[in-house]
């Protein structure tokens, strides 16, 4: 069975420092991963997403993920963060790489930015 | 252009009521996926439909769940004898095809309170 693992509920980061969200995936098979974004009160938005060869991702917003296999690992970062960038963030499995099929998301992590 | 659109986006109902939640998806796309999101919770899939046909519907909780898309566009989402439990936001989401690579688009969700 596939299912992603985010390891934390909650980061909080100064502007202008760092973001590190950090998810864990299981998969019988070769996934597609993604990382989505919602903001209050509006739709999910997709971030950035891997599907093929180049395990640097890089996606809007300044955000990238990288697809490490050995360690099932698929981390979100952004060099500094913006004060816009506050929201919650899934990380998100779809089982195969052929067909997307329904969207296994993660509990999320809402990412907070102090001025 | 016009993304995908949710009607209504706040549904009051009663325990026991019969509620009809509509999904417009973006025009040509073939893919439609309904999503139900508990609070603090990230998002669960329930069905998932190929042009008129329901191609995955193993995410739907119960019999008193079912989904309609009869010309391949607006899908509609039924819940008979509503439940306290069902109280959540329910997210439709559309994509030009079922390829890994496509992204799926998220419309605003119907927040369903069941009193």
């Amino acid at each position: 069975a596939q299912s992603v693992t985010q390891l934390d509920s909650h980061v909080s980061v100064s502007e202008g420092t760092p973001v590190l969200l950090r998810c864990n995936y299981s998969s019988s098979y070769s996934p597609s991963l993604f990382w989505y974004v919602q903001h209050p009160n509006k739709g999910l938005q997709l971030l950035l997403k891997y599907t093929s060869a180049a395990t640097l991702v890089k996606g809007i917003n300044g955000f990238e993920a990288e697809f490490k296999k050995s360690e099932t690992s698929f981390h979100l970062t952004k060099p500094s963060a913006h004060m816009s960038d506050a929201a919650e963030y899934f990380c998100v499995v779809s089982p195969s790489r052929g067909s997307q099929g329904n969207l296994i998301f993660g509990k999320g992590t809402k990412l907070s930015v102090k001025p | 252009g016009a993304g995908v659109s949710q009607t209504p986006s706040n549904k009051v109902t009663e325990k026991g009521k019969y509620v009809e939640l509509r999904c417009d998806p973006i025009s040509g796309h073939t893919a439609l996926y309904w999503y139900r999101q508990s609070l603090g919770q990230g998002p669960e899939f329930l069905i998932y439909f190929q042009g008129t046909g329901a191609a995955d519907d193993s995410g739907l909780p119960n019999d008193r769940f079912f989904a309609v898309r009869p010309e391949g566009s607006v899908s509609t989402l039924k819940i008979q004898r509503t439940e306290r439990g069902d109280s959540a936001v329910y997210l439709c989401a559309s994509s030009p095809g079922l390829a890994a690579y496509n992204e799926q688009f998220f419309g605003p969700g119907t927040r369903l309170t069941v009193l």
